[in-house]
């Protein structure tokens, strides 16, 4: 089984600046995969960004980028340029070629202020 | 693009009633998940399904029932609701395991 652990319950960044959230996860797999998802007000659920295990370089979508530790089982969320929208919680996830569904940490509730 | 469609969004249920909670997706998606997600406790697995008429259980199933007679639909049945069963549920779907999940809107249920 995998488990996933998000050490921050809530953050607080300023607008424009660097926050990074935190999330380590337990597996016994190989070949698995991580998952950032975003959850705003509106309760609709968002992929942010997806990493494959196997692969070395660190996923990277506009101002969202990992950093994927695969010996220390690390997978951290760093947001650069934070914009009021970015206020959300946000979930770490992962899943393996074993696995059939996605395992949630308990997320990080991330506050963007002006 | 419809995507995954939940209904209802909003839902009050007395102890012992049942209902059922709806899911469609139209993206022809083998894999169709049920969540529940309580106040700090990120989104824990209901049931799950690989393929029309194959389903099974999650982290936790007790008091729910699914089927799956389509690809399409995957529709989740309560019976005898209990206040434990208060929380947000989220059907979702993937085209395999490992891939991008699409999440409906979420069904808050309040069991009174």
């Amino acid at each position: 089984a995998q488990t996933v652990t998000q050490s921050q319950p809530e953050m607080s960044v300023q607008e424009a600046e660097t926050v990074t959230l935190s999330c380590t996860y337990d597996t016994s797999e190989n070949n698995y995969y991580l998952f950032w998802y975003k959850q705003p007000p509106s309760r609709q659920m968002i992929l942010v960004i997806r990493q494959e295990a196997y692969k070395q370089q660190n996923a990277t979508e506009n101002r969202f980028s990992v950093n994927f530790q695969k010996a220390a089982k690390s997978f951290s969320l760093k947001i650069s340029d934070s914009q009021l929208g970015d206020t959300a919680m946000y979930f770490c996830a992962t899943n393996s070629n074993s696995g059939y569904a996605l395992n949630f940490g308990k997320g990080t509730s991330l506050l963007v202020t002006p | 693009n419809a995507g995954v469609t939940q209904t209802p969004k909003f839902r009050i249920l007395k102890i012992g009633q049942s209902m059922t909670l709806q899911c469609t997706q139209d993206m022809n998606h083998n894999y169709m998940y049920w969540y529940r997600q309580d106040p700090g406790m990120g989104l824990k697995l209901i049931y799950y399904s690989v393929g029309a008429g194959i389903t099974d259980k999650g982290e936790v199933p007790n008091g729910y029932n699914v089927s799956r007679s389509t690809t399409e639909d995957f529709p989740l049945r309560l019976e005898l609701a209990a206040p434990s069963q208060t929380s947000v549920y989220f059907c979702a779907s993937s085209m395999t395991s490992n891939t991008e999940a699409f999440f409906g809107q979420g069904t808050r249920l309040t069991v009174v």
